[in-house]
């Protein structure tokens, strides 16, 4: 398999910042997707990382080192519709967009 | 425009029968891919297509498992001889051309419960 992993659950007070992590399988590896998926709907688009470094959109961040097979999804000023599960999806480099999911992260918000 | 639309929303049947999901992706969209989510798992990868290249298969998990995209556009999944453990959301998603990094969209979902 791709071995994506990224922990199983995880709760952040409304407000507060919390980084999700990442890793994956670095031998052909191409670009590093995250996506929100909220209970009962289809995930939609975050981020996309293929260089190196943070990459920075509004309160979301998301961080990848190559060398290290690492990444983080960083969310800024909680709120409570952040809560949902946050897929980390790793591109292999086979000429065309093939993405492995991992299982995702649930995220519970609480006041 | 419309995003990716798929039908059934939900599907219930019975053990052995035969089940068939469509997926009507972005217009122009050359690229569409199916997936599969089992409760509480992540997203596992079943077929690509992309224009009119032989599709990617290496993800469906039995050969009662086979989709097909009619003149590039709409694709259609077919389960045969469903087995309980095939009860999940199978997700289609389609992205423009398929070229590295470009973000794929989503459909609804079909929720398939096998009874």
């Amino acid at each position: 398999g791709q071995n994506i992993d990224q922990p199983t659950e995880m709760t952040a007070t409304e407000g507060a910042i919390v980084q999700i992590n990442c890793t994956y399988q670095t031998s052909g590896f191409n670009g590093l997707f995250w996506y929100q998926q909220h209970a009962g709907e289809a995930p939609t688009f975050l981020s996309y990382n293929v260089l190196d470094g943070l990459e920075e959109k509004g309160r979301f961040s998301s961080f990848l080192s190559r060398s290290k097979g690492y990444s983080y999804l960083l969310l800024k000023e909680l709120q409570m519709k952040d809560s949902a599960s946050y897929l980390c999806a790793r591109q292999g480099s086979g000429g065309y967009q093939k993405v492995t999911f991992g299982t995702g992260t649930k995220l519970q918000v609480i006041p | 425009g419309a995003g990716v639309s798929q039908s059934p929303s939900n599907k219930v049947t019975e053990k052995g029968k035969d089940v068939e999901l469509r997926c009507d992706p972005i217009s122009g969209h050359t690229a569409l891919y199916w997936y599969r989510q089992s409760l509480g798992q992540g997203l596992e990868f079943l077929i690509y297509f992309q224009g009119n290249s032989a599709p990617d298969k290496s993800g469906l998990p039995s050969d009662r498992f086979s989709a097909e995209r009619t003149g590039g556009s709409v694709s259609t999944l077919t389960i045969q001889r469903t087995q309980q453990e095939d009860s999940a959301v199978y997700l289609c998603a389609s992205s423009l051309s398929g070229v590295v990094g470009e973000t794929q969209y989503f459909g609804p979902g079909t929720r398939l419960l096998v009874l």
